[in-house]
């Protein structure tokens, strides 16, 4: 079973658009952190959440972490080729392990 | 921001060989350091905790003996493969966080390929 749901995992959309990545639990996490890797690459820091109901914006991204603290969306508006990447969800469970839960990742394809 | 590296950024070896990947901490002290594999179009898979100074901690189906895990010091963890095969070949990343259950900030990767 997976901890952390992670939806959609394939996703291609024209520039200009908007799309919502879902993040989803049925555990609490003390923190959430979503990430962008490249290939080849190591995954680079976007944001880390950590209150319920918390919101977030990074330019033209949003990010929601719920107010249980199960669930955390990445909303991006008028998507550009450069946002093109895999966008990673990951969660340090209450009372857990050292360590994240990752999210198998929202491959995000974005076409000129 | 924190920044952590990593050693080499890709290695080609033989079958049976022994390969050491190092991951530093360059801004910050690192009371603990993650190891984790992926493979193409997949997410991370955690392989190992290490905590300065004590032993790591292996996930479950992560053979201890195989990836030998050191945190000598609070900027410095390697990782070796030891005996590397062919189904070893991976993408290994380190990820690095200044206290337990923080922030981890990603080391770039390497690419391991076993002939």
């Amino acid at each position: 079973t997976q901890l952390l749901e992670q939806s959609p995992q394939f996703l291609s959309i024209q520039e200009g658009e908007n799309l919502t990545v879902y993040c989803n639990s049925s555990s609490v996490f003390s923190s959430l952190q979503w990430y962008r890797q490249e290939p080849g690459e190591g995954p680079v820091l976007l944001v880390t959440v950590v209150t319920g109901g918390e919101v977030k914006k990074l330019k033209r991204l949003t990010f929601q972490f719920g107010d249980a603290r199960k669930d955390s969306s990445l909303h991006i508006t008028a998507a550009q080729p450069g946002d093109t990447g895999l966008y990673l969800c990951a969660g340090a469970m209450v009372g857990g392990a050292d360590g994240l839960t990752f999210g198998k990742g929202t491959h995000l394809i974005i076409q000129p | 921001g924190a920044v952590v590296s990593q050693h080499p950024s890709w290695v080609i070896c033989k079958s049976g060989t022994s390969v050491k990947i190092e991951c530093r901490s360059l801004d910050f002290q690192a009371t603990t350091m993650f190891w984790y594999r992926q493979f193409p179009k997949q997410s991370l898979m955690l392989m190992a905790t290490s905590n300065e100074g004590s032993k790591a901690t292996y996930e479950q189906g992560v053979e201890k003996d195989k990836f030998l895990i050191n945190h000598a010091s609070l900027t410095l963890s390697t990782l070796t493969v030891t005996s590397a095969h062919p189904e070893d070949s991976s993408f290994y990343i380190c990820s690095a966080s200044g206290t337990r259950t923080d922030t981890q900030y990603f080391g770039p990767g390497t690419r391991l390929t076993v002939l």
